[in-house]
């Protein structure tokens, strides 16, 4: 049973550049959420994606958006990026059961290097 | 708003139990979870507990919920060096977002 998985692993862009991250959510989960953890912080919450649609939002600005796909993977985009967009960008995935979210499972994350 | 607070750092020698703290905010939420992080690395699910429970124990590790005092810790017996690593406490469910602590860094001395 694969876990999270997210790609790349890795990126370096330039200021002002637009990035995508990705991400496939563990088998049978059908929400994924999207994270960022800056270096020395804990990891803060963006975004929630559920039935295709932003279900939750984090304090971040609309230079950061996301997508879910019918087979519940998952993109980040980022636009216009900015020197303090550098972190390490986590995307979880849970399921809604009962009307409540059970446990979410992290992917390894991609570290993003804005220069 | 909603906030959680964790010591920053942590000694121990190999061998003895290590205590990590943390306080929370908001008494809505449903899970209480215990996440490891390591150099370079991913977030590792420990372990997590329901609200409506006062304790839970897997293997060396022990969770302590007061959520009267909205409190949890997390108790790792015989401490060892590969458990050198950051340890985040979350909260979450109901309103969906999870909110992470800071982490606390344990240093386990040989």
């Amino acid at each position: 049973d694969a876990g999270v998985t997210q790609s790349p692993t890795h990126l370096i862009k330039t200021r002002g550049q637009q990035v995508t991250l990705r991400c496939s959510p563990k088998s049978g989960h059908d929400t994924v959420s999207w994270y960022q953890q800056a270096l020395g912080q804990g990891p803060q919450f963006i975004f929630q994606y559920y039935e295709e649609e932003e279900r939750q939002r984090g304090n971040f600005p609309d230079r950061f958006s996301g997508h879910q796909f019918p087979n519940y993977s998952s993109e980040l985009n980022v636009n216009a990026l900015l020197l303090g967009d550098s972190a390490l960008y986590l995307c979880a995935s849970s399921r809604l059961l009962a009307g409540d979210q059970e446990t979410q499972y992290f992917g390894p994350g991609t570290r993003l290097l804005v220069l | 708003g909603e906030d959680v607070e964790q010591s920053l750092f942590l000694s121990v020698r190999e061998g003895d139990s290590s205590v990590i703290n943390c306080t929370y905010t908001d008494s809505s939420s449903t899970y209480l979870y215990w996440y490891k992080q390591e150099p370079g690395a991913g977030l590792q699910l420990l372990t997590y507990i329901f609200s409506n429970m006062d304790m839970k124990q897997d293997q060396r590790l022990t969770v302590l919920l007061n959520k009267k005092d909205k409190h949890l810790s997390l108790r790792i017996a015989d401490t060892q060096t590969g458990d050198s690593a950051i340890y985040f406490c979350a909260v979450g469910g109901g309103g969906f977002k999870t909110i992470f602590g800071a982490g606390t860094r344990l240093f386990v001395k040989a």
